[in-house]
């Protein structure tokens, strides 16, 4: 099973709004709404941000939203700011034999 | 507070084994499904293993199923991975990490995660 794919880096200045996207295949992302969204800070522990393609847990800021078309899902980051300068990845629930897969990750810039 | 504290790393040999714990606290482990997910120095998060509450239901990754076994003890709020046959493409951190739950409803998303343990198998 291949990760899912999104670009390497995508950047933005502070209060811009930014997109980041994961493509996946029919067997993943398009198949289930069970897509996820986390967030590392270097050197810390992923924190989930958005589950279920477009859920956020008690205590993620709404400025991240999520979605999905066909095989691809999208992260977006509204009014971006410093803190939110950190890598992201996605990852897709991909049924009982592959379980889960992961994106390649996308390191934000806030310029 | 809730937390979860990996502990078991280090530096192993090339074919030899090692085996790594996942203590809980501050929330009602025997309830949760658990997952181990590992990053490689400099490297993008890959999903290992799960298991299920109870322990009856267990899944592998392609690139660790024969290898490593995935277990835990309810009764002591622990997970453990026991890696066997390692190789340099293990080397990495280590998360255990919880399944989002709510009630009986799992939401396919890793929730509370736990601080890393770095394992790296080099000769």
């Amino acid at each position: 099973q291949s990760a899912l794919t999104q670009p390497a880096s995508v950047s933005g200045s502070p209060g811009q709004s930014i997109t980041i996207s994961c493509t996946g295949t029919s067997s993943d992302v398009g198949s289930y709404n069970l897509v996820s969204w986390y967030q590392q800070h270097p050197g810390k522990a992923p924190k989930l941000m958005i589950y279920e393609v477009s859920k956020r847990p008690s205590g993620v800021s709404n400025r991240f939203s999520g979605s999905k078309s066909g095989n691809t899902a999208s992260l977006t980051i509204s009014g971006l700011q410093a803190e939110d300068e950190a890598d992201y990845y996605c990852c897709s629930y991909a049924g009982s034999s592959t379980v889960y897969v992961f994106g390649t990750g996308t390191k934000v810039t806030v310029l | 507070e809730v937390q979860l504290v990996e502990s078991g790393g280090g530096l192993v040999q090339p074919g030899g084994s090692l085996r790594l714990s996942c203590a809980a606290s501050g929330f009602t482990f025997s309830s949760y499904e658990m997952n181990w997910v590992r990053q490689a120095p400099g490297k993008g998060l890959e999903w290992v293993s799960y298991i299920s509450s109870s322990g009856s239901t267990i899944y592998y990754a392609d690139s660790v199923k024969g290898r490593f076994t995935i277990s835990r003890d309810n009764a002591k709020n622990s997970l453990y991975l026991q890696m066997n046959s390692l190789r340099a493409e293990d080397t990495a951190v280590y998360y255990c990490a919880t399944l989002l739950m709510s009630g009986l409803n799992k939401h396919h998303a890793f929730d509370i995660w736990g601080q890393g343990t770095m394992v790296t198998v080099s000769s």
